[in-house]
């Protein structure tokens, strides 16, 4: 079945450092691919989307680029700051979007000043 | 994009009991889902909810235990029926339509005691 790999946490960075959040996947056929994020206290929130090879989703500073060949959808950002502090989810769909979604196991980042 | 509200947001109940949680969209959906998030652990997908039908379980996830409305496209229901301390989660519901992505209500922490 459709899996999400994702990087154990936590991770702790100080502010202006440059991120990197690994994600790989195992999915049949062409599955859209996303980035979700928790903050403190509240529900999820779509990040960035990626629904076919190649394509790069981006919002707020931080990207992700779909890699059929490598399967992996890494989130990248290149100066974090102490409000980026949250939880990140890596998760794929099967059916190119608001199918169900198989999550990554998430990983929570510290930004410190 | 569609807004998603949940309530109750958080509840504490009695081992035993059992707690409804509605989940509400502010526009037509085609899908709607219910996920469970455990302390510190990623989503799980519960069920998919079907609009005047019964609901379609995941593997490990039963109708006696969570059973699922979906009068309409709007609104969605979600028992968790004689709980134990281990139904300790977070209850998240989420929708979206056609190609679009997937939006997550607030989410509702249960706790049992």
């Amino acid at each position: 079945g459709n899996s999400v790999t994702q990087m154990e946490g936590p991770v702790t960075l100080s502010e202006e450092a440059f991120l990197t959040i690994n994600c790989t996947y195992t999915a049949t056929g062409y599955p859209s691919l996303f980035w979700y994020v928790q903050y403190p206290g509240e529900g999820l929130q779509l990040l960035l989307k990626a629904t076919k090879a190649d394509d790069k989703g981006s919002n707020k500073g931080f990207e992700a680029t779909y890699r059929k060949e490598t399967t992996s959808f890494h989130l990248e950002k290149g100066s974090v700051q102490v409000s980026d502090s949250a939880v990140y989810f890596c998760a794929l769909s099967d059916q190119g979007g608001s199918e169900k979604l198989v999550f990554g196991k998430g990983t929570k980042l510290t930004v410190n000043p | 994009s569609a807004v998603i509200s949940q309530k109750p947001s958080r509840d504490i109940c009695q081992r035993g009991t059992s707690l409804t949680i509605q989940c509400q969209v502010d526009s037509q959906v085609t899908m709607m889902f219910w996920y469970r998030q455990q302390p510190g652990q990623s989503l799980t997908l519960i069920a998919t909810a079907n609009q005047g039908s019964e609901a379609t379980y995941e593997s490990g996830f039963v109708i006696d235990k969570f059973p699922i409305s979906r009068p309409n496209l709007t609104f969605s229901t979600l028992t968790v029926s004689n709980m134990s301390p281990e139904d300790s989660s977070i209850y998240l519901c989420s929708g979206g339509q056609g190609r679009a992505e997937a939006f997550f209500g607030q989410g509702t922490r249960l706790t049992v005691v």
